[in-house]
């Protein structure tokens, strides 16, 4: 079976703060693929980053970055210096061989001025 | 690219009644997705197709679900008859042939049956 884990559901911070939102998953497929979208207050699902179950080198962009381990079967992302812009609900998905994505439930992040 | 369209973006119907949503992917797409969004499921898939062809629909809750895509530009999900159960938001989403490439999610139609 394949399963997606968020366990933090709310997060809360204030700004400038580094805040790492947490993803675990489970699958059996060897070739698979993880991503993260970003859920405004706007509603729509805008994507951020995908990662294939090959490369477990970790990614920067701006201010985001994402820390993916094989190992502990976890694909973290952590904002730096965070801004009330990023208060979002943010969602890990996973990809594995049917095509369909997994999402987990979701972390709400509040960034407080 | 415009991107994903969906439309409308609200309906509100009384139960028992007939919903359309409708889709427009980005072109070039092959994948397209329907999924709902609730407080209590998160993120469901309903269906999915490529290139035109219903791949996957064990996502759709019950036979008052049906979704088509006539052609590679346009597809519909039909409610019919609708319940207050289905108020939800419906997403489209579509991706480029291959399952490495990420999908592009529309903004959502927001159902509300009463």
């Amino acid at each position: 079976a394949q399963k997606v884990t968020q366990a933090q559901t709310e997060i809360s911070v204030v700004e400038k703060e580094d805040v790492t939102l947490d993803c675990v998953y489970e699958t059996r497929d060897t070739t698979y693929y993880l991503f993260w979208y970003k859920q405004p207050p706007s509603g729509e699902l805008v994507f951020l980053i995908r990662r294939n179950s090959f490369d477990e080198q970790n990614e920067i962009s701006g201010r985001y970055s994402w820390n993916f381990q094989k190992s502990t079967s976890s694909f973290n992302f952590t904002i730096t210096a965070s801004q009330v812009v990023d208060s979002a609900v943010y969602f890990c998905a996973l990809r594995g061989s049917q095509g369909n994505l997994i999402f987990g439930k979701g972390t709400k992040l509040s960034v407080k001025p | 690219d415009a991107g994903v369209i969906q439309s409308p973006r609200h309906e509100v119907t009384e139960m028992g009644q007939e919903v359309t949503l409708r889709c427009k992917p980005i072109s070039g797409h092959d994948y397209l997705f329907w999924y709902r969004q609730t407080m209590m499921r998160g993120l469901e898939l309903l269906i999915y197709f490529n290139n035109n062809v219903p791949i996957d629909d064990s996502g759709m809750p019950e036979d008052r679900f049906s979704a088509k895509m006539p052609n590679a530009s346009f597809s519909t999900l039909k409610i019919q008859p609708s319940e207050p159960r289905d108020s939800a938001v419906y997403f489209c989403a579509s991706s480029q042939e291959g399952f490495l490439y990420e999908q592009y999610f529309g903004p959502g139609t927001r159902l509300t049956v009463t």
